[in-house]
């Protein structure tokens, strides 16, 4: 049974470019969050989706950022016109469950640099 | 709204000494506690977790937690550390009722030097 998988494991982009991060979780995981680590920060919730439904975005920026996690295939973060503040390490976490308690698994991880 | 607290960024120590790293939370409502381990461009793992019942929890690796209510709290400690131990570890927490996210702390650096 694969882990939650994130690619790519490291994007570089210029200013202005768009990244897309993607994540497929666990097999029989519905429930996926996207968190934001940046450097001497712990994490820092973007996100909450299950299939084909964003439902928390409390942590999204208003703007340029965008999530899905379509019917089938991986969820994807979207970042828009990238600027050096997005730089950061972008974590994926799955959940077979919305219940306090489930464990969330972590994927490795995409380290985007802007430049 | 729910904050974790973790009082030292950085916690160096030697081989085969015992380490504590502090964790401090605040919530309205009951919460489920968790510590996460990060190695060196890794995602992260969970090390162990609290949800009810023995305020004592423990991971496989030797390290333990204990849940103070009342001090809100959730330290970790190891008697022994090992080389293999230097990694980031994170407190977290999660709301009883569901469609809730984890909550991170800031990270503490644990060193452990030979």
């Amino acid at each position: 049974n694969a882990g939650v998988m994130q690619n790519p494991r490291h994007l570089v982009r210029r200013r202005g470019q768009e990244a897309r991060l993607r994540c497929s979780p666990m097999k029989g995981h519905s429930h996926v969050y996207w968190y934001r680590q940046l450097p001497e920060e712990g994490l820092k919730f973007m996100v909450y989706l299950q299939k084909e439904n964003i439902i928390d975005e409390s942590g999204m920026p208003k703007e340029r950022f965008s999530a899905e996690f379509p019917k089938e295939g991986p969820s994807i973060l979207r970042i828009q016109q990238v600027v050096r503040g997005d730089s950061a390490a972008y974590f994926c976490a799955s959940s077979p469950s919305s219940r306090g308690e489930a464990e969330a698994f972590f994927g490795q991880g995409t380290r985007l640099t802007v430049v | 709204a729910q904050s974790v607290t973790q009082l030292d960024s950085q916690v160096p120590v030697f081989e085969e000494a015992p380490v504590e790293l502090r964790c401090n939370y605040s919530s309205s409502v009951s919460v489920y506690l968790f510590w996460y381990v990060q190695y060196p461009n890794q995602g992260l793992q969970l090390l162990l977790k609290y949800l009810s019942g023995s305020t004592l929890v423990e991971s496989i690796n030797g390290f333990e937690a204990e849940f103070n209510k009342s001090q809100t709290s959730f330290h970790l400690r190891k008697p022994s550390v090992h080389i293999s131990d230097t990694a980031e570890y994170f407190c977290a927490v999660s709301r009883f009722s569901g469609n809730t996210p984890l909550v991170f702390g800031k990270g503490t650096r644990l060193s452990v030097i030979a």
